[in-house]
């Protein structure tokens, strides 16, 4: 079974911020990788699929990239309602999850 | 508008047996893959389970694998799952997910809000 760790697993930065969120596959799993945002008390929301591509509605400040093994989401420019935790995922495996907090 | 909503979550004792099940509205539910997702209290997310648009592909996560059973009825546009043999490791909010398309991408394109499934004596 394939493993997924995030890193960090917790980030604190500020409003206008770079984020970068790194997600890595204990084996080649080619593109195959997607990214969740979950705020407090919601249901996951998809960001990112087939690891760059922009889920339809979401902001065009998230942008994921990798093959293979590592792949990273980032934020260009961090906003108050990106604030959550962030989740990789590839078939039946979810990361551990990384937490945007606000510093 | 896609809604899922999920029910069936209670408070059960160790050994016990629950029925949850996704209401599927605004979707074409025949032509998506289906799939539990668990999240224990302050924890992250876990995959329980997965079904293809016929039903007739069904994956389980090894930590629930003999214990629960999904399933669907496309007429009726829902969702099951059939918990048995409860323990406390099962406590958790259950989201229901449809796959993001109806070539079966084994992404979560859509969740309901979740039920709570809490196992205590």
């Amino acid at each position: 079974d394939i493993q997924l760790t995030q890193s960090p697993s917790f980030l604190s930065a500020s409003v206008g911020d770079r984020v970068t969120i790194t997600c890595r596959a204990s084996q080649g799993i080619s593109s195959y990788l997607a990214w969740y945002q979950q705020k407090p008390g919601k249901a996951p929301k998809l960001l990112i699929y087939a690891a760059s591509t922009l889920q339809s509605g979401v902001p065009s400040r998230f942008s994921g990239s990798g093959a293979g093994t590592e792949f990273t989401l980032t934020i260009s420019s961090l906003q108050p309602e990106d604030f959550a935790t962030y989740y990789c995922q590839q078939l039946e495996a979810f990361g551990p999850g990384t937490k945007v907090d606000i510093k | 508008e896609v809604q899922l909503v999920e029910s069936g979550g209670d408070l059960v004792q160790p050994g016990g047996s629950l029925r949850l099940s996704c209401a599927a509205s605004g979707l074409m539910f025949s032509g998506y893959d289906m799939n539990w997702v668990r999240q224990a209290p302050g924890k992250g997310l876990e995959w329980v389970s997965f079904i293809s648009s016929s039903g007739y592909t069904i994956y389980y996560a090894n930590s629930v694998k003999g214990r629960f059973t999904i399933s669907r009825d496309n007429a009726k546009n829902t969702l099951f799952l059939q918990m048995n043999s409860l323990t406390a490791d099962d406590t958790a909010l259950y989201y229901c997910a449809s796959d993001r398309s109806v070539s079966g991408s084994r992404t979560y394109g859509y969740w309901g809000q979740g039920t709570l499934v809490t196992v205590s004596s």
